[in-house]
This record gives structure tokens, sequence and C-alpha cells, in this order.
């Protein structure tokens, strides 16, 4: 059955340091791969997404994630992080066999110390 | 452009009692879902839809009914809430399987 982890639940960081976010899917194919931010009581908004082509994907708020196929993960990363990105992240994952299903992780729950 | 809108924003039913919570987009995507959002369990898909007149079960569809009548209206019916139903909502909408969703901003429901 298909799947995704976010083996992290909870990551803290100080503003201006870098940021990786783990996120890996069980699944035989490529799937089509999504990173989404959620801010408190809001809804999810779409940040990146990856479903060919080159494997290292930009999107919005400066974040960028690279799909790697050998190891099934699909890690969302930003260089600098600003005290506005604290939020929660969730990989999500879709395109399975013609269906129209999507599968979310758990979500990591991201503070930024100032 | 309103996107995906939601209504209510929050509600509070009693065990027992029936509702509708509403969806509407105005992008005219063909596929709408419905989540349910709870601590530590991510987003579980409860229904689907490919179109008007379409839907499909998602992985927690029990206690729950849609119907798509049109492009632009997805509801979720609770039939008769239960105390587990207790969560956030959330409707979204999409082109297709690669653009990836737009999401209203939710609906907390709480059952006594």
């Amino acid at each position: 059955a298909q799947s995704v982890t976010q083996p992290d639940i909870h990551i803290t960081v100080s503003e201006g340091a870098s940021l990786e976010l783990r996120c890996n899917y069980s699944y035989g194919a490529t799937p089509y791969l999504f990173w989404y931010v959620q801010s408190p009581g809001q809804g999810l908004q779409l940040l990146l997404k990856y479903f060919s082509g080159d494997t290292l994907v930009q999107g919005i708020k400066g974040f960028e994630a690279e799909f790697k196929r050998s190891q099934s993960s699909f890690n969302l990363r930003k260089p600098s992080v600003h005290w506005s990105d604290a939020a929660e992240y969730f990989c999500a994952v879709g395109g399975f066999s013609g269906t129209y299903k999507y599968i979310f992780g758990t979500g990591t729950r991201l503070k930024v110390l100032a | 452009n309103a996107g995906v809108t939601q209504t209510p924003k929050f509600q509070v039913l009693k065990t027992g009692q029936s509702m509708t919570l509403q969806c509407a987009q105005d992008m005219n995507h063909e596929y709408m879902s419905w989540y349910r959002q709870d601590p530590g369990m991510g987003l579980r898909l409860i229904h689907y839809s490919v179109g008007a007149g379409i839907t499909d079960q998602g992985e927690v569809p029990n206690g729950y009914n849609v119907s798509r009548s049109t492009t632009e209206d997805f509801p979720l019916r609770l039939l008769s809430a239960a105390p587990s139903q207790t969560s956030v909502y959330f409707c979204a909408s999409s082109f297709g399987q690669d653009y990836g969703y737009t999401f209203g901003s939710g609906t907390r429901l709480t059952v006594v």
C-alpha cells in the first residue's frame, strides 16, 4: 500500500539557519509529490510540486525540494529560515494508478528561534 | 477570485444531530475532495469527486455522505454526528492530479 512518512514531528531552528524537512514515500512508480504549508488556523497552501523532469524543484517563499528516486525521498529545504516560516509542513503524494487520491504525511511542525 | 469557500467556520453539534458542511469553488476545477485533520494524523481523505455526478470514497468515509450536482459545489453531510467526528474539515479542489490542491480555510466541528 502507498504511504508517506515524515519522520520528524517537531523541528526547531534558529532564524537564519538552514532547514531540511524529510519526506519518504512508499510506491512502486514515481508518484506526484507535493509540499504544503499550514499556518495556525489556516488551510494548506501549496509550496511546490514534482511529477517529472528536473529532480530539484523550486517553490514559493524561497523553498526547494529534491526528488531522489533511489531513496524514495522528497525532502524540503530552505537555505535561510525566517521567523515567518514557523508553521506546519505536510508532504503529500498522488497519482496512484490513475486514481485521484492523495496521501498526506502526518506533518512536521517548525519552530523558529529569534 | 474567491478560491475555495467553506461554511461554516465553526460548528458545535450534539450527538445524533445531522448537518451539512458547504464547499464551493469558483475556479472551474473538476477535482474536489474532503479531508479531516486530527492531531498527529495528518489529513485523511473522506470522499472525493472527479466531476459533476461522480463521487467516490476515501479512507474514512463512514458517517459521511457527499454529492456533486454542479462543478462548483461539493457539500459534505454528517448523517448522525458522533464525538469521533470532532475534527477540522478541509475542502480542496484541483485541475488535475499533477496540479496540487487549493484548500479552503476549514470548518472546525465539535460534537458534544
